[in-house]
Order: structure tokens, then sequence, then C-alpha cells
């Protein structure tokens, strides 16, 4: 089975503070995603990486930062923490025809 | 206008009722179409993929594509209070790498 793990399930930080997320991957994955989940606003993306060190952003990157040093790892940096950043994040990665995602980082920034 | 439109619900269905679940979508780029299930607290669990126009069925779900109307559905059939979350449509352009998500319906199936 595939498995994306999340180091967290559950954050509160405060704001202005830097805010790492992590993700782990063990299916050897080229494709990988971070995603804010809001009510009504459904999954939007903010970056995703298709190889080690490479990156692209998505449709929300502002406020955020992300890096890949190895192929299994992403992650997602906040670099001041604001309370519009409150959220639920999921990590995904992804074959050629399914994305598989992690449980889930609900972040609360006060 | 988003690209992809989906009715949030919540929607409030019997036991062993049929449920039918809608999108549209504005770009005619989208070739792939995916259905996830999402339970409460949980990260989104892909339950049925198809690529272009047609009908797919897996078990009690049917996915059905009209590329011509820009419209795609997911049908469950005899539906079970397990089928009891948010489901949310998916697409994505061929070549491309991005997945453009729908917002997700809320499903409710009671006893």
């Amino acid at each position: 089975d595939v498995k994306v793990t999340q180091s967290s399930r559950y954050l509160v930080k405060r704001t202005g503070e830097k805010v790492f997320l992590e993700c782990v991957q063990d299916m050897d994955h080229e494709n990988m995603f971070w995603y804010r989940q809001d009510p009504g606003l459904g999954l939007r993306l903010i970056y995703f990486s298709y190889d080690v060190k490479m990156k692209e952003k998505g449709d929300i990157p502002e406020g955020y930062s992300v890096s890949r040093e190895k192929k299994e790892r992403f992650s997602l940096i906040l670099e001041s923490a604001s309370t519009n950043q409150t959220s639920m994040y999921l990590c995904a990665s992804r074959t050629v025809t399914e994305a598989f995602f992690g449980q889930g980082t609900r972040l609360t920034v006060v | 206008q988003k690209e992809v439109e989906q009715d949030p619900g919540p929607l409030s269905v019997p036991e062993g009722a049929i449920v039918s679940l809608n999108c549209t979508y504005s770009n005619s780029a989208f070739q792939y179409f995916m259905w996830y299930r999402q339970y409460s607290r949980k990260g989104p669990e892909l339950l049925m993929y198809t690529y272009s126009s047609g009908n797919k069925e897996d078990g009690r779900f049917t996915a059905q594509v009209d590329k011509s109307s820009k419209y795609i559905s997911l049908f469950i059939r005899d539906s079970q209070p397990s089928d009891s979350a948010t489901y949310l449509c998916a697409m994505r352009a061929g070549g491309g790498n991005k997945l453009t998500f729908g917002t997700g319906t809320q499903l409710k199936v009671e006893l």
C-alpha cells in the first residue's frame, strides 16, 4: 500500500512563527503536492514538485515556500504564519493515474 | 467563474437509495476525471478514475463523463451508511501535472 505520511495531525502556532509541515511518501513517486482545504473553497494547490529540488507554484503560493531535498520528502514552510493560514493542509504524491493523500495537518494560527 | 463547479450539499438520502453526484467544468482541456471520497478528519482517497468520455463501473459505483456537455457524474447504487462522506470531483488536462478539484459534496446516508 502506498503511504503518504504527514508529520503532525494537529498544530497550533503563533502569528509570526516560522512553521514547517513535513510529508514523506514511500513509493518513489516523482510528483508531490501541497494543498490547503477550506470549507466552501475545496482543495487549492499551493506548490508542487516534479523532481528533487524542482518546484512550481500552484494557485495560492503567497506566504508559503517548499523544499524537496530528497525524492521521498516534500516540506511546506510558512515563513511568517498568519491567522488566514489557519486551514487543513494536505500533502499528496502522484502516479500517472492516481494521487495519494496524507491524513492532513490541521493548523491553527493564533 | 470557477473551473470546476460542484454542489456542496449536504445531501441526505435513506439507506438503499441511488445517489447522483455531479460536477460541471469549463476547461475543455480536461481529459482525466476522478472522484475522491473523504471521510471526516481523513485525507481524500481515489474512488473512480476515467479517461475522456464514457462510463466506468466498479461495484456499486458508476462514473460518467460527458465531455460535450462538460459534465461528470458519480452514481452510487444501494447506498449504505458507510458511504457517508464528502465526495470530491477532480480533473486534469492531458500532459498536465495539476489536479483541479471541486469543492466537494457532503453525503449522508441515513438508516
